[in-house]
């Protein structure tokens, strides 16, 4: 089955650009997508498609993907960006195509 | 605007069935393009797909559960419905439910979450 990693946290002054991994095997042939979770919420779709923002989403959020990596960016972090992050795609390649989660990403303000 | 709600007992015991519904509003069960989908989220862990559902009732499942999960659809009702069978602790979570967008083959993605519900797993 088709794995994303993620690394466990990032850290981020007010005001710099937050930068989260998500490695998978030739991932840049998929297409990624990304949640953002607050304690005690559901999940929030903040980017899909690699890069597209849905409606209500900040332009300071973005998402290139190539290689065996897509990364998250964050432009100008805010204090209410911190949450846990997590990386999604549809893993058509295997007999059991479905859903993959990575493993999420602790996005820390400092 | 399009609103999920899930639904069921809090409290299973081990070796029974975990059985959840939920509830869309605001919308269609039976829109094309849009997969109907469970997800739960262990104590201080991470995301992990249950399975997805067409109004037509085609299903995918996350092989490390499809053993024991049904998911079915009622488009009369505009429900969606989640059976876990023979749970034990580890089955202990935030179940929630999810509308996919589809864009198949190419990729799904959850765009509206209802706000979760706990489910604990004891005697």
């Amino acid at each position: 089955s088709y794995v994303l990693t993620q690394p466990p946290s990032v850290s981020v002054a007010p005001g710099q650009t937050a930068r989260i991994t998500c490695g998978g095997n030739n991932i840049g042939s998929k297409s990624v997508h990304w949640y953002q979770q607050k304690p005690g919420q559901a999940p929030v779709l903040v980017v899909y498609d690699d890069s597209d923002r849905p409606s209500g989403i900040p332009e300071r959020f973005s998402g290139p993907n190539s290689g065996n990596t897509a990364t998250l960016t964050i432009s100008r972090v805010e204090a209410g960006d911190e949450a846990d992050y997590y990386c999604q795609v549809w893993d058509s390649s295997s007999d059991h195509p479905g859903v993959v989660f990575g493993g999420g990403t602790k996005l820390t303000v400092l | 605007q399009l609103q999920l709600q899930e639904s069921g007992p809090g409290l299973v015991k081990p070796s029974e069935t975990l059985s959840l519904t939920c509830t869309v509003s605001g919308g269609s069960i039976s829109s094309s393009s849009y997969y109907w989908g469970w997800i739960r989220q262990p104590p201080g862990k991470g995301l992990e797909w249950i399975g997805s559902i067409y109004y037509s009732g085609s299903t995918y499942y996350n092989p490390s559960l499809k053993s024991r999960v049904t998911i079915s659809v009622d488009t009369s009702k505009n429900q969606f419905s989640l059976k876990l069978s023979s749970v034990t602790a580890a089955d202990t979570a935030v179940y929630y439910c999810a509308r996919l967008v589809a864009a198949a083959p190419y990729y799904y993605y959850m765009d509206v979450w209802g706000k979760g519900t706990t489910v604990t797993v004891s005697s």
